[in-house]
């Protein structure tokens, strides 16, 4: 079946520090690629996406692109915010059935920004 | 613009015991989904709806049943609870038909089962 693989946290990061979050998949199709974001207390809330291969989501000064080779999403930003602490989590959609059998989702990755 | 709601916001029950959680979405989205989040997991699909009076059976089902009776709503019941089913709950929704479609997310039900 499907999977998401994300590294693990905690990661702890400087103010103004670049930040690579890696994420890599394994799909049975041709997936779309979703990073979303849920900060303390709340829900997950999209934080970019990507359709199809060499496509490039941005959001906030977040970027990730599309590898289709090495079946990867990769989440990166160049300067962080102490206010970018949250969990990260990677996840597809399947295009069988048009994804109605939901997203499958990595485990997440807590980032922490100190200042 | 509400988006997805989720009631209630907290619940602790006893072994045993019953419950409905309730996801409303104004949104008027065909898709409805709930997940539980647990420490080290991410999220896990339990069941979904891909329109009204549909259902279908997620990743972890057990000890869990759902009904769509109407469009905007989406109930997922514990008949039974039991400690294994501490967790947060997530409903999400979605327009529909395009696996590309970004889900919407409530706020989370935190349950805890003693």
């Amino acid at each position: 079946g499907d999977s998401v693989t994300q590294m693990e946290g905690p990661v702890t990061l400087s103010e103004e520090a670049f930040l690579t979050i890696n994420c890599t998949y394994t799909a049975t199709g041709y997936p779309s690629l979703f990073w979303y974001v849920q900060y303390p207390g709340e829900g997950l809330q999209l934080l970019l996406k990507a359709t199809k291969a060499d496509d490039k989501g941005s959001n906030k000064g977040f970027e990730a692109t599309y590898r289709k080779e090495t079946t990867s999403f990769h989440l990166e930003k160049g300067s962080v915010q102490v206010s970018d602490s949250a969990v990260y989590f990677c996840a597809l959609s399947e295009s069988v059935r048009g994804g109605a059998d939901g997203l499958t989702f990595g485990k997440g990755t807590h980032l922490i920004i100190q200042p | 613009n509400a988006g997805v709601t989720q009631t209630p916001k907290f619940r602790v029950l006893k072994t045993g015991q019953s419950m409905t959680l309730l996801c409303a979405q104004d949104m008027n989205h065909e898709y409805m989904y709930w997940y539980r989040q647990d420490p080290g997991m991410g999220l896990r699909l339990i069941h979904y709806s891909v329109g009204e009076g549909t259902t279908a059976k997620g990743e972890v089902p057990d000890g869990y049943n759902v009904s769509r009776l109407k469009k905007q709503n989406f109930l997922l019941g514990l008949e039974s609870a039991a400690p294994s089913q501490t967790s947060v709950y997530f409903c999400a929704s979605r327009p529909g038909g395009a696996a590309t479609d970004t889900q919407y997310f409530g706020p989370g039900t935190r349950l805890t089962v003693l």
